[in-house]
């Protein structure tokens, strides 16, 4: 049940775009996109339900293709701040939700 | 201030004893949840709760348990029959399951 994030890890430089990826094998109701630096909590970026939505957070986006079961965070003119792992938790249903091994994001200046 | 609260930050524990680890939230969260994170591995799920007095194991309950008597504490027994319980652990809530969570401080956990 838990999904699968690509890439494991990326390393940009301050202004490069980046895209993580979060596919799953059945059919998700939702997908939330977490952000967690070194050493602290994970803290929430959006959520997408079912129905092809994107969103969108400062330079943050992302998306939720229903049919491919695969949501996609982009990341445009990174900025050191953006460092850290992004999970992706989906859902199969209202009740239940699990998370990827995140993708440990590193911008450098 | 309102937010959920994880004690201690770090623990230690002799290997066979049981640790019994807080987790307090004021947000009014019906919905609260244990992760266990280790490198590379991302959260893993152990129990979440959708309200009080009920409970509901996750992907690695085994050899963890969790009691919810009130809204605002959902606290996690670490047993002597967990076999490898050193890890980081992390405590969240939510209005509902499905909704935004809101994780606690974590707590480091050390069986010497």
């Amino acid at each position: 049940q838990q999904p699968v994030q690509s890439p494991q890890a990326v390393i940009l430089r301050e202004g490069e775009d980046a895209v993580i990826n979060c596919s799953s094998s059945k059919a998700l109701y939702s997908v939330h996109w977490y952000r967690q630096k070194h050493g602290e909590a994970p803290v929430f970026l959006m959520i997408l339900l079912k129905g092809g939505e994107q969103k969108g957070h400062e330079k943050i986006s992302a998306s939720f293709n229903e049919k491919k079961q695969q949501s996609s965070l982009y990341l445009t003119a990174s900025q050191l701040s953006y460092s850290g792992t992004y999970f992706c938790g989906t859902a199969y249903n209202n009740n239940d939700m699990r998370f990827g091994a995140g993708t440990r994001l590193t911008v450098k200046p | 201030d309102g937010g959920i609260t994880q004690s201690p930050k770090y623990l230690f524990r002799k290997e066979g004893q049981n640790v019994t680890l807080s987790c307090e939230q004021n947000l009014n969260h019906d919905a609260m949840y244990w992760y266990r994170q280790d490198p590379g591995q991302g959260l893993r799920l152990i129990y979440y709760s959708q309200i009080v007095n009920d409970f509901q194991k996750g992907d690695i309950a085994e050899g963890y348990s969790v009691s919810r008597e009130k809204k605002e504490s959902f606290p996690l027994t670490v047993t002597s029959a967990q076999k490898n319980p050193t890890a980081f652990y992390l405590c969240a809530s939510s209005i509902g399951v499905g909704n935004e969570q809101f994780f606690g401080p974590g707590t480091r956990l050390t069986v010497l």
